[in-house]
């Protein structure tokens, strides 16, 4: 069975540091791959997601992740955080199963704390 | 495009109660999620539909939950009776189309409380 895992619940990092959200994935088939964001009191945004083709995919806000099939993979970066990227972030991943109809599997979620 | 609508935005219901929180897709979408979130459990997919008709319920915690999806437009997610554990926030979410890699969109939720 597929599952995602994130490390770390929470992140703190001081406005204008390296963002690095970490999450790794479990499956038998090539998966898909997704980061979606949830600002307070809102829904899940997508922020980017990964199908096929090339393994640097780059999102809104300045995000961008890279799949490594070799280390099961799929960490969130953004060079310069910013105060309004303070959110919850959610790792997930979709693809096995037979019959499988786009259903998703999320992590846990990790909180960003950005710093002044 | 107005974006998945759900309501309420809020509800807040006595033990015993029924509640019954609605969903509208995006147009022209044809698969349907209902997802609960908590701080304990996280996001749990309770039930998704494609077509209008129910794929895969396992998520559904226990008989008190139903969900139904009458026409392409609507959905709802019926507990009866409330308990105080099923305060959450309940989101929809849709997507285009039944496959592995479609992007869902989701709704603003509802959040639920029960005393």
């Amino acid at each position: 069975a597929q599952s995602v895992t994130q490390l770390g619940s929470h992140v703190s990092v001081s406005e204008g540091a390296l963002v690095l959200l970490r999450c790794n994935y479990s499956s038998s088939v090539p998966p898909y791959l997704f980061w979606y964001v949830q600002y307070p009191n809102q829904g899940l945004q997508l922020l980017l997601k990964y199908t096929t083709g090339a393994t640097l995919v780059k999102g809104i806000n300045g995000f961008e992740a890279e799949f490594k099939k070799s280390e099961t993979s799929f960490h969130l970066t953004k060079p310069s955080a910013h105060m309004s990227d303070a959110a919850e972030y959610f790792c997930a991943v979709s693809g096995e199963g037979s019959g499988n109809t786009g259903k998703l599997i999320f992590g846990q979620g990790t909180t960003l704390q950005v710093k002044p | 495009d107005a974006g998945v609508i759900q309501s309420p935005r809020h509800e807040v219901t006595e033990m015993g109660q029924e509640v019954t929180l609605r969903c509208k897709p995006i147009s022209g979408h044809n698969s349907l999620f209902w997802y609960r979130q908590t701080m304990m459990r996280g996001l749990e997919l309770l039930i998704y539909f494609n077509n209008n008709v129910p794929i895969d319920d396992s998520g559904m915690p226990e008989d008190r939950f139903s969900a139904k999806m009458p026409n392409a437009s609507f959905s709802t997610l019926k507990i009866q009776p409330s308990e105080p554990r099923d305060s959450a926030v309940y989101f929809c979410a849709s997507s285009l189309e039944a496959r592995p890699g479609g992007e869902q969109y989701f709704g603003p939720g509802t959040r639920l409380t029960v005393t």
